[in-house]
């Protein structure tokens, strides 16, 4: 009931293309989703997240669709570039023990070709 | 300053070696963990520290022996690995975990490439 199920597990786009990558969840008791973005070699960096009073929340060429009823979001990104290719690991966070958990999906790779 | 800093970037170490991988954050932030990633996997949580003490450790070997000596470091200390421990050893860092929502706006350092011999 803690999974994150992300698909698909691997993407290629055309560059100026439209990069669609989605989740789904079972738990109610997350409160938060947020997407990360991971070169290989480095570590992930949080990229866009949002809140489920919320239904899409955008930040330049990047979208979150949230969809509570279907516990599903999405990420899409618009004008896709090379420089997007990376894997994207979309998350829901949970309160657990005095802290807070990261649920994190299985990753999607994402290649953008020019 | 919105950065998490971890050293060594890589470390080689044989299976009776003692070392420590260091994380260290000046966002203020009271939340840090440690994570462990394999290849083409997401992060696995390993340990959370909220507020300086340690609050969640998801059933870790005792090989791996986290501390936080105050509230900007965090350290893993590593003794007696095996070859399956070789990952990247991830640190991220959170404002705070307490309250009625996780607020769980985790930042990642670059990670520690470990390879265990």
């Amino acid at each position: 009931q803690q999974q994150v199920k992300q698909s698909p597990q691997s993407l290629i786009v055309q560059k100026g293309g439209i990069s669609i990558i989605n989740c789904a969840y079972e738990n109610t008791a997350f409160d938060y989703f947020p997407w990360y973005q991971q070169f290989p070699g480095k570590g992930p960096a949080l990229l866009i997240a949002i809140r489920p009073d919320v239904s899409e929340k955008k930040e330049g060429r990047f979208t979150i669709s949230f969809n509570k009823s279907a516990k599903q979001f999405s990420l899409h990104i618009m004008d896709s570039q090379p420089g997007d290719s990376a894997t994207y690991f979309c998350a829901a966070s949970i309160r657990y023990n005095q802290g807070g958990k990261l649920i994190f999906g299985q990753g999607t790779e994402l290649s953008v070709k020019p | 300053d919105t950065e998490v800093t971890q050293t060594p970037k890589h470390l080689v170490m044989g299976m009776t070696n003692k070392k420590s991988l260091k994380c260290e954050q000046h966002m203020g932030h009271r939340a840090m963990y440690w994570y462990k990633q394999k290849a083409k996997k997401p992060p696995e949580l390993m340990f959370v520290y909220s507020y300086e003490k340690l609050s969640i450790n998801e059933s870790v070997p005792s090989r791996f022996s986290p501390e936080c000596p105050n509230s900007s470091l965090l350290n893993l200390h590593l003794h007696a690995l095996q070859p399956e421990d070789s990952a990247l050893y991830l640190c991220a860092s959170s404002q705070r975990t307490s309250g009625s929502v996780s607020y769980n706006e985790q930042f990642f350092g670059p990670g520690t490439r470990l390879t265990v011999l």
